[in-house]
């Protein structure tokens, strides 16, 4: 059981260039999110699923898109990178979603410097 | 006015301390206090959770609300090296948006 992977763990780009990130679970969540992470901002919602085929704006959603085409997979794209996308992107999946007491279950993170 | 209020810290103690971090929030809706607990270069776990006011053990972990104030506690007894990290205070009104405090960052020095 491995939980929550994110692929890859650290990535460089030149300002304009375009990359995907994937987040995989394995323990049938139904709901999964996308995160930023910056000094002195903590979490920022990106983008969120409620189930396969779904997708939500989150707080932060400009610049980013996502998909959600298998319900172990969600996906953020950057379609021309800016260096204000330079962060710590973090995936997480919980079971329950608005339902309490909701835990969510976090990857290890995605450094990611855009230049 | 933010959300959710902590300090970032750091916060550093001598090992065997009693460490006590805080934290405030403005949406008088929150009904779950969750904390997490992140790492340096992790991604954060859920350490507890308390629903209402109140208290909460876990082990060398207290989880301590106040509604009256907007007031969250979490106290660590006994603090160890492995304690170092940092703690992200949680409220939670039930539905999909989780608000995440910036953390505080906490320092057990040996």
């Amino acid at each position: 059981n491995a939980g929550v992977t994110q692929t890859p763990k650290f990535r460089v780009l030149k300002t304009g260039q375009s990359m995907t990130l994937l987040c995989a679970q394995d323990m049938n969540h139904e709901y999964m999110y996308w995160y930023r992470q910056d000094p002195g901002m903590g979490l920022r919602l990106i983008h969120y699923s409620v189930g396969e085929g779904t997708t939500a704006k989150g707080e932060v959603p400009d610049g980013y898109n996502v998909s959600r085409l298998k319900k172990q997979n969600f996906l953020l794209g950057l379609e021309s990178a800016a260096p204000s996308q330079t962060s710590v992107y973090f995936c997480a999946s919980s079971y329950l979603g608005g339902i309490p007491p909701d835990t969510q279950y976090f990857g290890p993170g995605t450094r990611l410097t855009v230049l | 006015q933010k959300e959710v209020e902590q300090d970032p810290g750091p916060l550093s103690v001598p090992e065997g301390a009693i460490v006590s971090l805080n934290c405030t929030y403005s949406n008088s809706a929150f009904q779950y206090f969750m904390w997490y607990r992140q790492y340096s270069r992790k991604g954060p776990e859920l350490l507890m959770y308390t629903y209402s006011s109140g208290n909460k053990e876990d082990g060398r972990f207290t989880a301590q609300v106040d509604k009256s104030s907007k007031y969250i506690s979490l106290f660590i007894r006994d603090s160890q090296p492995s304690d170092s990290a940092t703690y992200l205070c949680v409220p939670w009104g039930g539905y999909q948006k989780v608000t995440f405090g910036i953390g505080t960052k906490l320092q057990v020095i040996p």
